[in-house]
């Protein structure tokens, strides 16, 4: 079954404790994103890869890092997580280039509730 | 500045009625149009896409229909069912540059017996 996988589901941190949220899809796809969504915004981007070793910015990197050392995997990290990153996080991906402008469909994994204290 | 701006925020409908969610966008030049549905704590799940040229599509009881002249889009939603209870989430893509998407904060439908 195609599916984007993200782990952990939930998770509640303390402020400072480094954390990595894993993200994996087994459709070949070549492109990858991470999004994080809060109460009454529309998802914002945080990090999205276009390929293998390929990350930009998206609009609301601060305090996130991302790798693409395989095409399969995007992990999302967070070296020192404050209060202000509790929110729900989506990874996604998409076929081919991966250009969203180009129509493909992307696909979403099913969230990570992050909490920080 | 490219925005997508969706109406109504919230919706409480009858099982069985039909119902219309409205997505306006600004967002130039323009590729396509997604709607997304979103299950409460769940990620978002791909409903239609549409592109310049088309004006209607339909994925089951979820008809989308998009004029690009008004920059206006909506999903009717037929005969709703309580599974159809979720944010409905319209999101627009830029014709130029890598990565422009732009995502509307949704509406949230509620179904009720």
């Amino acid at each position: 079954e195609a599916q984007v996988t993200q782990n952990p589901r939930y998770l509640i941190t303390v402020t400072g404790k480094k954390l990595t949220v894993t993200c994996s899809q087994n459709m070949n796809h070549e492109y990858m994103s991470w999004y994080r969504q809060d109460p009454g915004l529309g998802l914002r981007q945080i990090y999205y890869s276009m390929n293998v070793e390929v990350t930009d910015k998206g609009d609301v990197p601060e305090g996130y890092k991302v790798s693409r050392k395989e095409k399969r995997n995007f992990p999302l990290i967070l070296e020192s997580p404050s209060p202000n990153q509790t929110s729900l996080y989506f990874c996604a991906s998409s076929p081919g280039q991966g250009l969203p402008g180009s129509g493909n469909t992307i696909y979403f994994g099913e969230g990570s509730w992050l909490t920080v204290v | 500045k490219n925005q997508v701006e969706q109406s109504p925020q919230s919706l409480i409908i009858l099982e069985g009625k039909n119902c219309t969610l409205q997505c306006n966008y600004t967002v130039s030049p323009f590729s396509n149009l997604r709607w997304y549905k979103q299950d409460t704590g769940r990620g978002p799940v791909s409903l239609t896409i549409m592109t310049f040229s088309e004006n209607t599509k339909s994925n089951g009881r979820y008809t989308a229909t998009l004029d690009a002249d008004t920059k206006q889009s909506s999903l009717h939603i037929t005969a709703s069912q309580l599974s159809d209870s979720a944010s409905y989430i319209c999101v627009v893509s830029e014709k130029t540059g890598a990565n422009n998407l732009f995502f509307g904060t949704g509406t949230r439908l509620t179904v009720i017996p």
